[in-house]
């Protein structure tokens, strides 16, 4: 299979309640990173994972945390769900370190109520 | 870190026009300048890069010109369709080597036919 697949694509969450969202790398890809895109804004760095260890974060707070598991799946974590992490969650995978070449998935939209 | 700012935020043309778009970023050792486009639903798609030896790229329709001087890189889009409706972004890396991006906040292009 080809591509950057998450899930879900939707998600509704209440203020102070926890989430994970999955994402699914494509082929051969075995780092991945995870993008916070608010409504209207570019996206917004929130941490990379490179054969599962974390190598590099944004200006995000440890409530968000990440996993890479060994067949380079990932998922994002957030605890203590705010009302501004409303936002799309986009995950991105590349060949490796040093290589810009993203793909995208589609993002999960979360809203927090 | 690299800070990236793009204009114009929303651009109409008609069906036929050329459309530009403009960045600048900080950071005079950055070297990689991509151009995502994001449709409605969709994560954001690589459609041309350009990396800082060279200054201009072509790939049919659509271009990118890097003035390194200056520190800014534009994206030319010729005889523009209404397909080419979408919301675009430029990135640099968050530091040289890097392969983490930061992002513009985005251009939304409208098309009419």
């Amino acid at each position: 299979e080809t591509g950057v697949t998450q899930s879900p694509t939707h998600l509704i969450k209440t203020r102070g309640q926890q989430v994970t969202l999955r994402c699914s790398s494509q082929s051969g890809h075995n780092t991945v990173s995870w993008y916070q895109q608010a409504l209207g804004q570019g996206p917004q760095f929130i941490f990379q994972y490179y054969r599962e260890e974390e190598n590099g974060r944004g200006n995000f707070p440890p409530r968000f945390s990440g996993l890479q598991f060994p067949n380079y799946s990932s998922e994002l974590n957030v605890n203590a769900l705010e009302l501004d992490d409303s936002a799309l969650y986009l995950c991105a995978s590349s060949s490796g370190q040093g290589d810009y070449g993203y793909t995208f998935g589609s993002g999960t939209r979360l809203t927090v109520v | 870190g690299e800070n990236v700012e793009q204009h114009p935020s929303t651009l109409s043309v008609q069906e036929g026009d050329s459309a530009v778009i403009k960045c600048t970023y900080s950071d005079s050792a950055s070297n990689y300048f991509p151009w995502y486009k994001q449709e409605l639903g969709k994560g954001p798609q690589l459609i041309i890069d350009i990396r800082s030896n060279v200054g201009e790229k072509k790939d049919q329709r659509i271009a990118v010109t890097l003035n390194k001087t200056a520190k800014h890189f534009s994206l030319h889009i010729t005889e523009t369709q209404p397909e080419d409706s979408a919301v675009y972004f430029c990135a640099a890396p968050v530091s040289p080597g890097y392969s983490t991006l930061t992002f513009g906040k985005g251009t939304m292009l409208l098309v009419s036919p």
